[in-house]
């Protein structure tokens, strides 16, 4: 079975331009995450969503950063315009439905490094 | 925002002790998740306890959960050299999960 897949690996841009990042989740995983992680620091979440609705975008930077999951499955992030302080690993990480005994381990992507210049 | 606090940042150990990293954390939860993160990789989920248990084993893993203090700890027994990596707690409360700033473990040759 394929992991969290995300692309690009690696992206370098100037700062002022855009940039996106596409993840593909687990298939059948309804929970979907987005994540920043700065070097030597844990990931910080940005957006969850449960299927195709944000339900904590609480931690994102709305003014330049902003994200979609249309049909509940794939999901972008977009910053624009990109600053340096960007700069970071953009983690993704899918997980199923928690459930009755509240299993809700995340299964995360390789990421991408972006780099802003 | 970052809830768990592990504890030590750093830990270097020779191969074959153990290495024991703690975790504390603010709110309720429903459960509490470990990690590991090889450079420059992704994070890959170790074990996970709930907040109704106070121990879990998988292999050369022991977590401990104390909900009334807050904290946790992660027990590697018999350490190898392929354990080097970066360690993360996190917490799970409603499906939204919260990861500490990690705890950087190195084994000695």
């Amino acid at each position: 079975e394929a992991g969290v897949v995300q692309s690009p690996r690696y992206k370098i841009i100037e700062k002022k331009q855009p940039v996106a990042f596409w993840c593909n989740p687990i298939s059948g995983h309804n929970t979907l995450y987005w994540y920043r992680q700065n070097l030597g620091q844990g990931p910080e979440l940005l957006i969850r969503y449960e299927n195709e609705e944000a339900v904590d975008d609480s931690q994102l930077p709305k003014d330049r950063f902003s994200a979609e999951r249309l049909k509940g499955v794939d999901s972008t992030l977009k910053i624009q315009p990109a600053e340096l302080g960007d700069s970071a690993v953009y983690l993704c990480a899918s997980s199923l439905a928690p459930g009755q005994d509240r299993r809700n381990e995340a299964f995360f992507g390789q990421g991408t490094r972006l780099t802003v210049v | 925002s970052q809830q768990g606090e592990e504890d030590p940042q750093a830990l270097s150990i020779q191969e074959g002790e153990n290495a024991t990293m703690n975790c504390s954390y603010k709110t309720s939860i429903n459960n509490l998740q470990w990690y590991r993160q090889n450079s420059g990789r992704g994070l890959v989920h170790l074990i996970l306890i709930r907040s109704n248990e106070r121990e879990k084993h998988s292999g050369r893993l022991r977590v401990t959960l104390d909900t009334s203090k807050k904290s946790s700890s992660l027990l590697i027994t018999a350490s190898r050299a392929a354990d080097t990596a970066s360690y993360f707690c996190a917490t799970a409360r409603d499906d939204k999960i919260i990861f500490g700033k990690g705890t950087r473990l190195h084994i000695l040759p």
